[in-house]
């Protein structure tokens, strides 16, 4: 099947400084990546939608500012977390999809975001 | 507006018991896609199932069951015989075809004590 990495897997940073966190379709190409949120204990909250060579697509009450979002190759995208506060500590999972949106999308692991 | 409900936040059954965890969703479009997604303490999302709304067939799979119902818009999910391996927080999700993205619900904790 599909498989989806991310990397890093837990990273723990300080209050200010930008952590970037990676998502790899291995083998085969993702025309579109998804980034979702989730706190603890709760939903997985879509944040953006990105298709390869053109600007993500923020959901509403995401700061593209914040959270800058990379998709280069049809193999690769990144989340950006700039400036990172610990209201951004969170679980970040990704997801690809070789098609036009949801039907087939495949999940990476999840990365931790601590922030102290 | 397209939304999935999970009303059950916490289930606990006994191992061998069986279970049944609840998804009703909402949407306008004639065509779109019902997922369930198992999550583990580790983290992952695991695919479990993938519906279409033109396929109503319930399907089994192990001692895993679907319930897929247009006239009340819910698709349950049962485990039979549950077991510990079975602990995990359950996903039930919607993707309609004019958006693309999916929609999840608030998930349900399900605990399985030996």
């Amino acid at each position: 099947g599909a498989v989806v990495s991310q990397h890093p897997s837990r990273v723990i940073c300080k209050s200010g400084t930008s952590v970037k966190i990676e998502c790899r379709s291995l083998d085969f190409q993702a025309t579109t990546m998804f980034w979702y949120r989730q706190f603890p204990k709760k939903s997985l909250m879509l944040m953006a939608t990105s298709n390869e060579g053109s600007k993500a697509t923020y959901e509403q009450g995401v700061e593209k500012d914040k959270f800058l979002i990379n998709h280069a190759s049809l193999t690769l995208s990144t989340l950006t977390v700039t400036s990172a506060h610990p209201e951004d500590s969170s679980f970040y999972i990704c997801s690809a999809s070789a098609g036009q949106g949801g039907i087939e999308q495949y999940f990476g692991p999840g990365t931790r975001l601590t922030v102290t | 507006a397209q939304k999935v409900t999970q009303a059950q936040t916490e289930i606990s059954v006994v191992e061998k018991e069986d279970v049944t965890l609840d998804c009703v969703y909402e949407t306008r479009d004639t065509t779109y896609y019902l997922f369930w997604y198992k999550q583990p303490p580790s983290g992952e999302l695991v695919f479990l199932i993938r519906r279409n709304s033109f396929d109503e067939q319930n399907e089994i799979s192990g001692r895993y069951s679907w319930n897929f119902q247009k006239s009340t818009s819910s698709f349950n999910f049962t485990i039979t015989a549950s077991q510990v391996v079975d602990s995990a927080v359950y996903f039930c999700a919607l993707s309609e075809a004019s958006q693309g993205n999916l929609i999840f619900g608030k998930g349900t904790k399900l605990s399985v004590k030996p």
